[in-house]
Parts: C-alpha cells; structure tokens; sequence
C-alpha cells in the first residue's frame, strides 16, 4: 500500500522565518496531495489541496510544490507567526481507492 | 457548512467491553473514514466507506467493525476493547466529486480502555 514518509517530524523556527516540511510517497495512483493543520485538542483543518497536475501553488503565505517525477510534497510557510504553531500533515488520496494516507505529522514551533 | 459530528466526544471503557463510536454527516458526502491518532503520531486509517452498506479495510482494521447503515451514519465497533485501542478516533467524510480530495473531520473521540 501507499507509504508517506513527513520530515522533520519536529520544527522550530523564528518569527518572520521560512518553514519547509516535505513528504515522499510511493503511489504513482495518487490523484490529490494535501496538507492539514491540527492545532491542540482540535481536528483536522485542511490548508491546501493540489490535484497530480498542478506542480505550485500559493495562497496567503503558503507555497504547495509538488514534485511528481520524485514524489515529493513540500509546505512552505514563508513568513512563520507564532499563530502557526501547530502540529501540520501532508495526505495523499489514491485514485483508485479514495483511500487518504497520513504522514505522521511536523510539530511546527514559531517563537516570537 | 460541511459537518460531522462525533459521539461520545471522550469514553472511558474497561478491558473486554464493547465500544461504539457513532460519526453523522450532514455533507452529502459519499466516502466516510474512521482514523486513530495516538499521542504523537499521524492518523491511520481503520476502514472506509464509498456507499451505503458497505465497509473496506483501511491499514490497521484488526480489533475494530465498521458500519454504515445510510449515507449518513458510519460507526466504529471494538467488540473486545483492549488497552492498545486507547487512542483519539475522527471520523472524515469526502464528496465523491471533490476536486480537492479534501476531508471534513469531526472533532474527534477521545477514548481510554483501563
């Protein structure tokens, strides 16, 4: 089955600072690639979503990068606030099964 | 607004016992999930549904039963709880048609096996 790899696992970085987070998968059938954000006690609120044709996209301080011949996901939060603290994770849907797989998530701290 | 709602939020269960976690959506929405999230570590999926009357396997489906009884209603089923089942549960939902494979969470049940 499908296998996500997220790194790192835990992030710290200052205020104004970049924020990169990547993951690799093993599918070729994946269809859709998105990052979520967990914050404390909560669930899971999507961030961005990318269809397998669409190799950049960027909304409000977030860059999606999508490497398709490497299997590569990459969040870059390019302007890091202490409101961003939380914990993030990539998910890749496969075509054929609909079925969503997790990374295990980036711990993401931003000091001010 | 996209919705699905958990019940119960938090259980606390004894070893042995029989749990159901309830999830409703109100989203129309074909593809119904059931995950685990253990403390510090990603969400795993425990089975799925695309339709009315029919359950899959997700990636760690042994020790748990799905059920979906209407489009609606998905539940998950520990018919013997065990310790290792303690854990936070979400339920997702997922149009068919989605352009965003994008997921609907609810908030999560919290539950304990002592």
């Amino acid at each position: 089955g499908e296998q996500v790899e997220q790194r790192p696992p835990h992030l710290s970085v200052r205020e104004g600072d970049s924020a990169i987070i990547i993951c690799t998968y093993t599918d070729s059938a994946t269809a859709y690639f998105s990052w979520y954000k967990q914050e404390a006690g909560a669930g899971l609120q999507l961030l961005m979503s990318v269809l397998s044709n669409v190799d950049r996209k960027e909304e409000q301080g977030l860059t999606v990068l999508l490497n398709k011949k490497d299997k590569r996901l990459s969040l870059n939060l390019t302007a890091a606030h202490p409101g961003d603290s939380a914990v993030y994770f990539c998910a890749v849907t496969n075509t054929n099964t609909g079925k969503l797989t997790f990374g295990d998530g980036t711990v993401l701290t931003v000091k001010p | 607004e996209a919705a699905v709602t958990q019940s119960p939020r938090s259980k606390v269960a004894v070893t042995g016992g029989k749990v159901t976690l309830s999830c409703h959506q109100t989203n129309n929405h074909d593809y119904m999930y059931w995950y685990r999230q253990d403390t510090g570590h990603g969400l795993r999926l425990i089975h799925y549904s695309y339709v009315a009357d029919s359950t899959e396997k997700g990636d760690i489906p042994d020790g748990y039963k799905a059920s979906r009884p209407s489009q609606e209603n998905f539940s998950l089923i520990l018919e013997l709880a065990s310790l290792s089942q303690t854990a936070v549960y979400f339920c997702a939902s997922r149009g068919l048609g989605s352009n965003t494979g994008q997921l609907y969470f609810g908030e999560g049940s919290k539950l304990t096996v002592l």
